[in-house]
């Protein structure tokens, strides 16, 4: 049974910290997205790949957010120095993306990030 | 721009059905519906990518209005494990080409009581 899987799965660190988050996509799947739960915003994209290039980060706040596909096994979310603002449930997607019929998002367990 | 879905909630007996809309104001490619239960990530339902496409997964369906850029999800019969979050995504055209980038709405609380 193929996953997505998110590490780690909760982090809680201080302002000014920096948070690395990871995501290994479900083997052959070649579009990973990064999204941002909250209350508040609901579920927001922040960032996709297809073929591990970047498309779309415009969802991202640029001077801290960083995203990365260093190679077709890990995605990889950065946060520089975090914020109280930044606490959410990000969550890894990834999905096949040949066809349009073929692109559903399959969702990781997020990571639920608290700033304090 | 994020798509409107109504109502914000919905509370069931066991047997009961349920219609969700989902509203854009641009031009759509395809719409896609999530289920999220409490504590857990995003699953997929169905997608729908032709206007006036119509889709089943058990006792969820949906379709899909084109023109007047719509979306609806329709529970019958409805089951306690049906209760949940229910997203619909949707992606705006951009030429010939999508990448599935998905803009969510902001969900519809169904509760199904026994």
């Amino acid at each position: 049974d193929a996953r997505v899987t998110q590490t780690p799965r909760h982090k809680v660190t201080e302002m000014g910290q920096e948070v690395t988050m990871r995501c290994q996509p479900i083997l052959g799947h070649n579009t990973v997205f990064w999204y941002r739960q909250t209350m508040m915003q609901g579920l927001e994209l922040l960032a996709y790949f297809r073929n591990r290039a970047p498309l779309d980060d415009s969802g991202m706040p640029k001077d801290r957010f960083s995203a990365e596909m260093p190679d077709a096994t890990l995605a990889t979310l950065k946060i520089q120095p975090s914020e109280p603002r930044d606490s959410a449930v990000y969550f890894c997607a990834s999905g096949l993306g040949i066809t349009p019929s073929s692109y559903e998002q399959y969702f990781g367990p997020g990571t639920r990030l608290t700033v304090t | 721009q994020q798509p409107v879905q109504s109502p914000q909630a919905v509370i069931l007996r066991e047997g009961e059905d349920a219609v969700i809309n989902c509203s854009s104001s641009k031009a759509l490619y395809s719409v896609h519906w999530y289920r999220q239960k409490h504590g857990e990530a995003p699953v997929f339902l169905m997608i729908l990518l032709k206007g006036g496409e119509q889709k089943g997964h058990e006792k969820i369906s949906a379709s899909f209005n084109e023109k007047k850029q719509q979306s609806s999800l329709y529970l019958t019969a409805s089951q306690l494990s049906y209760s949940g979050t229910y997203f619909c995504g949707t992606e705006a055209r951009a030429g010939g080409t999508s990448y599935g980038k998905l803009t969510f709405g902001q969900g519809t609380i169904l509760t199904v009581h026994p």
